[in-house]
């Protein structure tokens, strides 16, 4: 079975542009949930989604918006993007909602 | 919502020897825990989880207990490798307020001296 799959790995982006990241889970899991990773606030969960809808979300501003798609494959979209916004995004998926998750590789974003 | 303290940020620890990776958590309502090793510039792995209704779980060098009274639980890693080298996340499912999601701790640097 295929793992957790994220493009593009890598990133580089200005400030005030947009961009959107990519996720699919493993087949047959229903739930992505979408990470945030820095060195100083270390991991933090942005938001959640199970079958296209979002369950949960995390505290982050509304520029961090996402979606799921009927084969469950995920979307992240950052808008106006600010330097602090640069980090390592990391989706994980699961069977059902609280079980366990399973991590993708990341993708790495730059913001200058 | 949740917060999750993680002690120690660094450990070092002679190969052979034991570690041990504590954390604590406030809110009663929690019942998952899982244990993530992240190996520099790779993805969070789980290594161990256990949920709420169990005191300890094993597997093979690796341990976790839980004093669900007290809200912590703790990560016991024994006889240390080279491979072990890596940073430990304890997390936290925390459920309800609108944010169902893994809280993780800040993480732990463990280094493993030959």
């Amino acid at each position: 079975k295929a793992g957790v799959t994220q493009t593009p790995r890598y990133l580089i982006k200005t400030r005030g542009q947009q961009v959107t990241l990519s996720c699919s889970p493993i087949s047959g899991h229903r739930s992505v949930s979408w990470y945030q990773q820095t060195p100083g606030q270390g991991l933090q969960f942005l938001f959640e989604y199970f079958s296209e809808t979002q369950r949960n979300k995390g505290n982050f501003p509304g520029r961090f918006s996402g979606r799921q798609f009927s084969n469950s494959r995920s979307e992240m979209n950052v808008s106006t993007l600010e330097l602090g916004d640069s980090a390592l995004y990391l989706c994980a998926s699961s069977a059902a909602a609280k079980n366990i998750q399973y991590f993708g590789a990341g993708t790495r974003l730059s913001v200058l | 919502g949740e917060n999750v303290e993680q002690h120690p940020s660094t450990l070092s620890v002679q190969e052979g020897d034991s570690a041990v990776i504590k954390c604590t958590y406030s809110d009663s309502a929690s019942n998952y825990f899982p244990w993530y090793k992240q190996e520099l510039g790779k993805r969070p792995q789980l290594i161990i989880d256990i949920r709420s209704n169990v005191g300890e779980k094993k597997d093979q060098r690796i341990a976790v207990t839980l004093n669900k009274t007290a809200k912590h639980f703790s990560l016991h890693i024994t006889e240390t490798q080279p491979e072990d080298s890596a940073v430990y996340f304890c997390a936290v499912l925390y459920s309800g307020g609108g944010a169902d999601g893994l809280t993780f701790g800040k993480g732990t640097h463990l280094i493993i001296q030959p």
